[in-house]
């Protein structure tokens, strides 16, 4: 079964520091596409930063930068100088190359602190 | 990016009525949406995929004849929710895939629909 495995239900940092959400996930294919989404308290889902499979290259966005590791099926979200509006829950999520559907995590809550 | 729009925002209906939801790509063409529903505090949960000018696929466990869903364009796919009761009352996300992008596998997503059935 294909899964994605966010470990952390709830975190909460400093304003102005750097936090990383874990995700891990299981797949038997060799090509696909890996995605962080934030759903901030609007419900609107916000696409954060996808990362390709095949790239080896880790995808950065401003502050926002993963560490994909594909042997271990890692696909870890750093964000930094983090700011009140970064605010929401962070899905993880992918899709098989196979396939169009996308395989959400059950999310991390991320609380930014003034 | 791509932009996807859903309507309504929000709907109040009485148990037993049909609510439709609309979702559409305003600045692409979608030949597959997908729907979603999620709970509070929970991720979202793939209903169905809904594809241009054929039926719609269904994940295990969707009531096929309870969420009626039509995509008789290359932008607009409904969702109608026949008979709903307070089980119904949830929220409802569309999404699709800009495939003449050059990153057609990333999804969209609407704003969502807030469905209360009292």
């Amino acid at each position: 079964a294909q899964t994605v495995t966010q470990s952390q239900p709830e975190m909460s940092v400093q304003e102005a520091e750097t936090v990383t959400l874990s995700c891990t996930y299981d797949t038997s294919e060799n090509n696909y596409y890996l995605f962080w989404y934030k759903q901030p308290p609007s419900r609107q889902m916000i696409l954060v930063i996808r990362q390709e499979a095949y790239k080896q290259q880790n995808a950065t966005e401003n502050r926002f930068s993963v560490n994909f590791q594909k042997a271990a099926k890692s696909f870890s979200l750093k964000i930094s100088d983090s700011q009140l509006g970064d605010t929401a829950m962070y899905f993880c999520a992918f899709i098989p190359g196979r396939d169009d559907k996308i395989i959400f995590g059950k999310g991390t809550r991320l609380h930014i602190l003034p | 990016g791509a932009v996807v729009s859903q309507h309504p925002s929000w709907v109040i209906c009485k148990s037993g009525t049909s609510v439709k939801i609309e979702c559409r790509s305003l600045d692409f063409q979608a030949t597959t949406m997908f729907w979603y529903r999620q709970f509070p505090k929970q991720s979202l949960m793939l209903m169905a995929t809904s594809n241009e000018g054929s039926k719609a696929t269904y994940e295990q466990g969707v009531e096929k004849d309870k969420f009626l869903i039509n995509h008789a364009s290359l932008t607009l796919s409904t969702l109608t929710v026949t008979s709903a009761h307070p089980e119904d009352s949830s929220f409802y996300i569309c999404s699709a895939p800009d495939q003449t992008s050059g990153s057609r596998e990333t999804q969209y997503f609407g704003p969502g629909t807030r469905l209360l059935v009292l």
